[in-house]
């Protein structure tokens, strides 16, 4: 079954560095999420492609953040510097079009979880 | 303002017993979907509704979608401790480009 692989799983850095995490999405999903999930709330978009184009990133902290996927298929979020409010679990997805334009179900990886320190 | 609300936030429930979790959402839409999170672990798909009066049924579960009430219901019946899990219903809005915005998520514990 095809999956959503994400990388590394897990992350500590020190407040200041960079840190970079990389999602390779199922094969022919054109749209790919990255999301923040801080524990015990609903994950939060940061950003949405479709192909290689940027759909949605009203939710990315630009001055820290950025997200690129240069041939449309993997990705890479990466955040410098890293704070220590960025401690988190950062979850990427992947789904097809849905239907008239809006999204189907998505899939998600295993998660990258970050500890800033 | 696009929101998704979830309630209960926190379920505790015996086992063999019969519960509902509630998902409203601020504006119209008819696209809703219900996934599950293992504590440490991803989010996994399991209902998608995508009109008004969808019912889907997957073992113990039972999602259904009432799009003029903006409503919808995750019911649990007889439940057994491996539902054990965070619930969350996202809900697809139509606002310019479409919008995915997950509810606040409900955490059952079920009891043996």
């Amino acid at each position: 079954e095809a999956e959503v692989a994400q990388s590394p799983r897990y992350k500590i850095t020190e407040k200041s560095q960079a840190v970079a995490f990389w999602c390779d999405p199922i094969s022919g999903h054109a749209t790919l999420y990255w999301y923040r999930q801080i524990l015990g709330q609903g994950p939060e978009l940061l950003v949405q492609f479709q192909d290689e184009s940027v759909v949605d990133d009203s939710q990315l902290p630009k001055d820290r953040f950025s997200a690129e996927r240069l041939k449309g298929v993997d990705s890479t979020l990466k955040i410098q510097p890293a704070e220590l409010g960025d401690s988190a679990m950062y979850l990427c997805a992947s789904s097809l079009p849905g239907l008239a334009g809006g999204q189907d179900t998505q899939y998600f990886g295993p998660g990258t979880r970050l500890t800033v320190l | 303002e696009l929101k998704v609300e979830q309630n209960p936030l926190f379920l505790s429930m015996q086992e063999g017993k019969n519960y509902t979790i509630y998902c409203n959402y601020s504006t119209t839409s008819d696209r809703l979907y219900w996934y599950r999170q293992d504590p440490g672990k991803s989010l996994e798909s399991l209902f998608v509704l995508l009109s008004n009066g969808a019912v889907k049924q997957e073992g113990r579960l039972m999602a259904s979608l009432d799009t003029k009430a903006r409503l919808s219901t995750l019911h649990i019946t007889a439940a057994v401790h491996d539902l054990s899990a965070t619930y969350f219903c996202a809900v697809d809005f139509p606002s310019g480009t479409y919008k995915y915005i997950f509810g606040t998520g409900t955490r059952l514990k079920v009891l043996a």
